[in-house]
């Protein structure tokens, strides 16, 4: 069974950092590209970070670009998303999201998401 | 960036019912559209992808259909389960973008 938990929200000052985790088990870690998409309260569905198998890619939209920075380490199975800059707009719930074989950017299994609060 | 225009932005219907959302891309995306399902307090599970092919385990009263810049998820005999957001989300192109989601009750 796929399973994507992400870990590491909390609330956080303006203009601080922050990391996400996300641990992933019930699939081969290493032959999928992942991806962040968050969703502000009450509000629709932002993706913010795409990764390659290996890592050598990545892709960002431009609200987050510069600020943020995801990575991966395919032996732990792990993904993560560093937050830099935190501003209020990016207060959310984000996902980690499996992309499927074939590598088409659509999400087939998503997390339960983590908490992120952005506030003074 | 291709912008997704969903509608309706809430619906409300009758057990039993036949329920259609529309998603209008500002370009052709040539099919590369997904449809999620988001229901109170879970995270989105993923109903059809390349416009028009179902999920694993979904069941087939979830349909879309479409091309070019304009596609549908047609929902068939309304259950109480079905009660939830749904969004559409393009992947033609990055930046990847979602419609604004279209919140389905129960009448």
């Amino acid at each position: 069974e796929v399973q994507l938990v992400e870990s590491g929200g909390g609330l956080v000052q303006p203009g601080r950092s922050l990391k996400l985790s996300c641990a992933a088990s019930g699939f081969t870690f290493s032959n999928y590209y992942m991806a962040w998409v968050r969703q502000a309260p009450k509000k629709g569905l932002e993706w913010v970070a795409t990764i390659s198998t290996s890592g050598s890619r990545t892709y960002y939209p431009d609200s987050v670009k510069g600020r943020f920075t995801i990575s991966r380490d395919n032996a732990k199975s792990s993904l993560y998303l560093q937050m830099n800059s935190l501003k209020s707009e990016d207060t959310a719930t984000y996902y980690c999201a499996r992309i499927p074989p074939g590598r088409l950017p659509f999400f087939d299994y998503w997390g339960q998401g983590v908490m992120v609060t952005v506030s003074s | 960036d291709i912008q997704m225009t969903q509608s309706p932005a809430s619906l409300s219907a009758s057990l039993g019912e036949t329920v259609t959302i529309e998603c209008r891309a500002s370009e052709d995306i040539y099919n590369g559209l997904a449809w999620y399902q988001q229901k109170p307090g879970k995270s989105p599970q993923l109903l059809i992808y390349n416009a028009n092919s179902l999920h694993t385990g979904v069941p087939s009263r979830f349909s879309g259909s479409g091309s070019g810049t304009q596609y549908s998820l047609k929902i068939n005999s309304l259950q109480s389960e079905d009660v939830a957001s749904y969004f559409c989300q393009q992947y033609y192109n990055y930046p990847l973008t979602f419609g604004s989601g279209t919140k389905l009750e129960i009448k």
